[in-house]
Order: C-alpha cells, then sequence, then structure tokens
C-alpha cells in the first residue's frame, strides 16, 4: 500500500518567517503534486513536479521533488496570512493518493 | 467554465436514512473521483471512473456505499443506510486522463466545493 506521510501536521508562525514542510513516501511516484485547501472549499493545485531533483518556485513558494522521487518539500519564504491553509501532497501514478496535509496558520 | 458542480453542500440526516451526493464534472474531462475527507483519515479516494465505468472502487467503504455515472455529466454516490460514522465532506473532482502507449498519466484534478454530510 502507498502511504504518503506529512510533516509537521500543523503548524503555527509569525508573519514574516519562513518554514518548510515535507511529504515523505517508501513508494516512487510518476509525480507529485502540492494543493491547498482552504476552509469550505476543495483543494486547488499549486504545483506538479515530475523530475526527480526537480524544483519549481511559485512566487514565494519553492517546491522540491527529491532525487529518488519518494519525497518532496514546500518552502514558504516570508510567511503571509494568505498563506494559511491545508497543504496537501499527492503522489501520482495510475491514481492519486493524498497525504494527510499540513494545516498552516500564519498570525499577522 | 463553472468547475465541478456538488449538491447538496450540505446534508443533516438521520441514521438509517438514505443520502444521496450529486456531481457534474467539468465538461470535456472523462475521469471522474469521489473522495471522503475527515479529520482523523483526510482526505480519501472511494471511487474513480474512466469514461463513465468504474475503474477502481477499492476505496469504498462497504455494501451501503455505491456510485453511479450513467453518463459523461453526472454522478451519484449513495449511501444506504447512512451512519454516524459516514459523516464527513465529501468531494467529487474530474480530471483528464491520458493514456498514451500503455502509459496512463492523470492531469490535474479539480475538485468541487464538497458536500457536508451530517448524519445524526
Amino acid at each position: 500500500t502507498q502511504l504518503l506521510e506529512q510533516s509537521p501536521q500543523f503548524l503555527s508562525i509569525q508573519e514574516g518567517e519562513n518554514l518548510t514542510v515535507y511529504c515523505n513516501s517508501s513508494s516512487v511516484f510518476s509525480s507529485l503534486q502540492w494543493y491547498r485547501q482552504e476552509p469550505g472549499e476543495g483543494p486547488v493545485l499549486l504545483v506538479t513536479v515530475v523530475t526527480g531533483g526537480e524544483v519549481k518556485k511559485l512566487k514565494r513558494l519553492t517546491f522540491q521533488f527529491g532525487d529518488a522521487r519518494k519525497d518532496s518539500s514546500l518552502h514558504i519564504t516570508a510567511a503571509q496570512p494568505g498563506d494559511t491553509g491545508l497543504y496537501l501532497c499527492a503522489g501520482a501514478d495510475d491514481k492519486i493518493i493524498f497525504g494527510k496535509g499540513t494545516r498552516l496558520h500564519i498570525l499577522p | 467554465d463553472a468547475g465541478v458542480i456538488q449538491s447538496p453542500r450540505h446534508e443533516v440526516t438521520e441514521m438509517g436514512q438514505e443520502v444521496t451526493l450529486r456531481c457534474k464534472p467539468i465538461s470535456g474531462h472523462n475521469s471522474l473521483f469521489w473522495y471522503r475527507q475527515t479529520m482523523m483519515r483526510g482526505l480519501e479516494l472511494l471511487i474513480y471512473f474512466n469514461n463513465n465505468v468504474p475503474i477502481d472502487d477499492s476505496g469504498m467503504p462497504e455494501d451501503r456505499f455505491s456510485a453511479k455515472m450513467p453518463n459523461a455529466s453526472f454522478s451519484t454516490l449513495k449511501i444506504q443506510p447512512s451512519e454516524p460514522r459516514d459523516s464527513a465532506v465529501y468531494f467529487c473532482a474530474s480530471s483528464l486522463v491520458l493514456r498514451i502507449a500503455g502509459q496512463v498519466s492523470t492531469d490535474t484534478q479539480y475538485f468541487g466545493p464538497g458536500t457536508r454530510l451530517t448524519v445524526l
């Protein structure tokens, strides 16, 4: 059974700080996706990483796919209250498997 | 595009009652997914359709759950009889799944707003 472990489960930090959240698995995925979910809404795709070692940037967010395509990280620089939400990683092969997410709260 | 449409947005029912959740996927998408989300278990895939055919229903909890996709623009998830432990947010998502030379490539999944189900 493929599993994705996300850490930390909860993170509360001050506006302006940097943070990194992690997504780890014992399985290899053909691609890995990061989603953000806000209260009362469905998850929204932020990025897909495909190649081992790949790094993608989305404004203040930096996503990295591990060399072995088993893990990924999301780094946020100078966090803002608008970054608050549930961050989900999902490994994709013929179907998508989600981690339980990191619930991030940025304090103004 | 209106995106994925789900109804109802909220459902409160009593244990033993039948519950039907509805989903309209994005036009042109060939795959539809039903998920359940709880704090304890996170986002779980229940069933996945491709071209209206159920491909993987291994996530369906038990026989009380059933899903249908009679055409490309409509799907239902039914729980009969419902139990308190079924309380959760149920999401429908659609995407375009491509099969090229035997390789499956799943494009972005677009999620609906979800149905919050409470079974008393």
